[in-house]
C-alpha cells in the first residue's frame, strides 16, 4: 500500500529565511513519482515541483527545491528566501498506481506561515 | 491560456437533494480527475476520465458519479447528499501519460444542511 507522511502540522519561518518541509513515503513501487502542491486560503492546488524516482538529481523549480534521498525514502521540500506570499498549506503526493489510473495520493499537508 | 475553470464556486444543498458541479480542463489537456478535500485533510482521489472513458475511480459510494464530454470537459453528480459530503471539490487536468503533473482548479465549496 501506498503512504504518505507529513510530520509538521505547522511551521513557522522569518521572511528572507530557508525552510524544510517534511515528507516521507512508503510504496512498494520501483517506478514512482512525488510531487508537492501548495494550496492557497483560496483553495486552488498549485503544482510547485516534480521528482521521479529514477531521477539522478534533486529537482529544483526557482526558490523550490526538492531534497529526495531514496534510501530514506524522504522528499523534503526546501523553499529558499521565503515571502510572505509562501504562507499557505504544502501537499507532498505521490502518484497513486493502485486504481490505475492518473491519480495523486496526497498527505495531510503542512501549514506554512512566514513572519515578516 | 485558460487555467482548469470549475463552476460554481460555492454551492448550498439539504441531505438527500443531488448536486452537479462542472469542470473545464486547460485547453490541450485530454485528462480529468476529481478530488474530493474535507476540512483538514488531503485531497482525496474520486474518478478520472480520459477521452471520456473512467480510468480510475476511488473509494466513494456510487452515490458519485462522473462523466466527460466530447470536448473534455467533465461533470461529477452526488446523489441523495449526506452532511458528510461537505467538502472543497477539486478537478485537475492533465496531459495524458508519464509523470505529468495535475493542475487544479480553485474547486467547489459544497455545503450540505
Amino acid at each position: 500500500a501506498q503512504k504518505i507522511t507529513q510530520t509538521q502540522p505547522g511551521m513557522f519561518v522569518q521572511e528572507k529565511e530557508a525552510v524544510t518541509l517534511d515528507c516521507t513515503y512508503d510504496t512498494s513501487d520501483q517506478s514512482y513519482g512525488l510531487f508537492w502542491y501548495k494550496q492557497p486560503s483560496s483553495g486552488e492546488m498549485i503544482f510547485l515541483i516534480y521528482q521521479g524516482s529514477y531521477d539522478e538529481q534533486n529537482a529544483t523549480e526557482g526558490r523550490y527545491s526538492l531534497n529526495f534521498q531514496k534510501a530514506r525514502k524522504s522528499a523534503n521540500l526546501v523553499i529558499s528566501a521565503s515571502q510572505l506570499g509562501d504562507s499557505a498549506m504544502y501537499f507532498c503526493a505521490m502518484r497513486n498506481r493502485q486504481t490505475g489510473a492518473n491519480n495523486l495520493f496526497f498527505g495531510t499537508g503542512t501549514r506554512l506561515t512566514v513572519i515578516p | 491560456d485558460a487555467g482548469v475553470t470549475q463552476s460554481p464556486t460555492h454551492l448550498i444543498k439539504t441531505r438527500g437533494q443531488h448536486v452537479t458541479l462542472r469542470c473545464s480542463p486547460i485547453s490541450g489537456h485530454k485528462s480529468v480527475s476529481w478530488y474530493q478535500q474535507v476540512l483538514g485533510q488531503g485531497p482525496q482521489f474520486i474518478f478520472q476520465y480520459y477521452e471520456k472513458e473512467e480510468r480510475g475511480r476511488g473509494n466513494f459510494p456510487d452515490r458519485f458519479s462522473a462523466r466527460q464530454f466530447p470536448n473534455y470537459s467533465s461533470e461529477l453528480n452526488v446523489n441523495a447528499l449526506l452532511l458528510g459530503d461537505s467538502a472543497l471539490y477539486l478537478c485537475a487536468s492533465s496531459l495524458a501519460g508519464g509523470e505529468q503533473p495535475q493542475h487544479f482548479g480553485d474547486g467547489t465549496r459544497l455545503s450540505i444542511l
